[in-house]
């Protein structure tokens, strides 16, 4: 069965400083890999894609990186700001498409001054 | 910047009713999905939506739901007959092509059956 586990449930850090997010899937065959922020009450955006050939991507303070041989992949945030309070999801997607995406059930992380 | 716009950001029906969720897709997209999230659980994909016909359907996805773009711009998600157990946030996404391309999701409607 398609699924994707992602540690910690929760996370507590102070502003300013770094973080790690982790994320392990069994979702076969593969397509690729996304982390969506979700900030409560709204809609996930996305924050990074990564097919299968690619070992890491940033987007600002955002840097993912995939494992595809082991199935794992990372979120790393740097120099944390409030507005990073959210839920960070990752999702795998299989080969056809959006139909194929199995989410995982997100980082809570909060951000404290 | 474009947006999935979602209408109403929050319904409450009584349980047996019929609901529409709306959606405005962004409007040079041509794939558009619906996903549930119940509170504290995963988001789960429902339906996806192209050329005016459902490429895709998940087993959550029965007979008491359907879809439509009536008019060109809006995406309807129908439920017949709600239950308590649909009580979730549902969210609208869109995309220019089916794979490896970013989706954008609507900010979701939060319906609740009583």
């Amino acid at each position: 069965k398609n699924q994707v586990e992602q540690s910690p449930q929760s996370l507590i850090i102070l502003e300013g400083k770094n973080c790690t997010l982790q994320c392990n899937y069994t979702v076969s065959p593969f397509s690729n890999l996304r982390w969506y922020k979700q900030d409560t009450g709204r809609g996930p955006v996305s924050l990074t894609i990564m097919t299968f050939s690619e070992n890491t991507k940033s987007n600002g303070r955002y840097t993912a990186t995939l494992d595809a041989d082991t199935k794992q992949s990372s979120l790393h945030i740097t120099a944390s700001q409030l507005s990073d309070s959210a839920s960070y999801i990752c999702v795998v997607s299989g080969p056809r498409g959006y139909s194929t995406l199995t989410f995982g059930k997100g980082t809570m992380l909060l951000v404290s001054p | 910047e474009p947006e999935v716009t979602q209408t109403p950001s929050h319904q409450v029906t009584q349980m047996g009713q019929e609901v529409i969720l709306r959606c405005v897709p962004i409007s040079n997209h041509l794939y558009f999905y619906w996903y549930r999230q119940i509170l504290g659980q995963k988001v789960e994909f429902l339906v996806s939506f192209y050329n005016n016909e459902i490429s895709e359907k998940s087993e959550i996805f029965d007979d008491q739901f359907s879809v439509e773009r009536p008019d060109g711009s809006n995406f309807t998600l129908k439920i017949r007959s709600t239950k308590l157990e649909d009580s979730a946030m549902y969210f609208c996404a869109s995309s220019p092509r089916d794979r490896n391309t970013e989706a954008f999701f609507g900010q979701g409607t939060r319906l609740t059956v009583v």
